[in-house]
């Protein structure tokens, strides 16, 4: 079955720019059917959608972080990496890969749902 | 954005009781709305897709309804596994957004 692992550095100084890899395995960055997204969640809170991409490579961010936020993808390594740039304190967070299906069209609609997760890995913004 | 609210923020209930947990989009989001579930410590779970439509692998206690503006998740009989936290999520519009979660603790 396919799965996500995070790969990063786990302590990033303040301004500086935090990067992030999801390495796929069990299933291909290049299929059609899915976008490839990046979530965080700060210590003891909800969740964030930060952005998702698409094999072709056309992305979407969420325009919270859009100035900050590069999301790429890269085929040959069945990888899609993120990058955050000027982080802070605030960015401190658990920051997840994950899949997310696109099935339809159902009834005239396209669904999304996010179906596989990677574990996670904890990212530390701190001098 | 969409704002995705939930209520409760916490509950807490014994094994085998039902439990419903609501959730509101500032706008109709048609029936584009899952379910989520996360442990402490853990990536959440998909348990609920399109806001009636089981994951599979997913027991058929959980269940999930609504459509527009108003959804709806029940435990038809709490088991112990599923003490942990709930989110809801819009995928209608980018950016997805989620509720801010409904922790089920046990009593």
């Amino acid at each position: 079955q396919v799965q996500l692992q995070e790969s990063g550095p786990g302590l990033v100084k303040p301004s500086e720019t935090l990067s992030l890899t999801c390495t796929v395995s069990g299933g291909s960055v290049s299929s059609g059917s899915h976008y490839w997204s990046w979530i965080r969640q700060p210590p003891g809170m909800g969740l964030e959608c930060i952005g998702f991409i698409y094999y072709s490579g056309t992305t979407n961010y969420n325009p919270s972080l859009k100035s900050r936020v590069t999301i790429s993808v890269d085929t040959s390594k069945n990888q899609f990496s993120l990058k955050l740039s000027s982080v802070t304190a605030a960015d401190t967070a658990v920051y997840y890969c994950a899949r997310e299906q696109i099935v339809g069209p159902t009834g005239g609609y396209y669904y999304y749902y996010m179906d596989v997760w990677g574990e996670g890995t904890t990212v530390t913004v701190s001098s | 954005d969409i704002q995705m609210t939930q209520s409760p923020s916490s509950l807490s209930a014994s094994v085998g009781d039902r439990v419903t947990i609501t959730c509101r989009a500032s706008q109709s989001i048609s029936s584009q709305l899952n379910w989520y579930q996360q442990k402490p410590g853990k990536a959440p779970k998909l348990l609920i897709y399109a806001a009636s439509t089981l994951q599979s692998g997913v027991p058929s206690r959980f269940s999930g309804s609504g459509s527009g503006t108003d959804f709806t998740l029940t435990i038809s009989s709490l088991q112990p596994e599923d003490f942990a936290t709930y989110y809801c999520q819009q995928s209608y519009h980018s950016p997805r957004t989620f509720g801010q979660g409904t922790k089920v603790q046990i009593k």
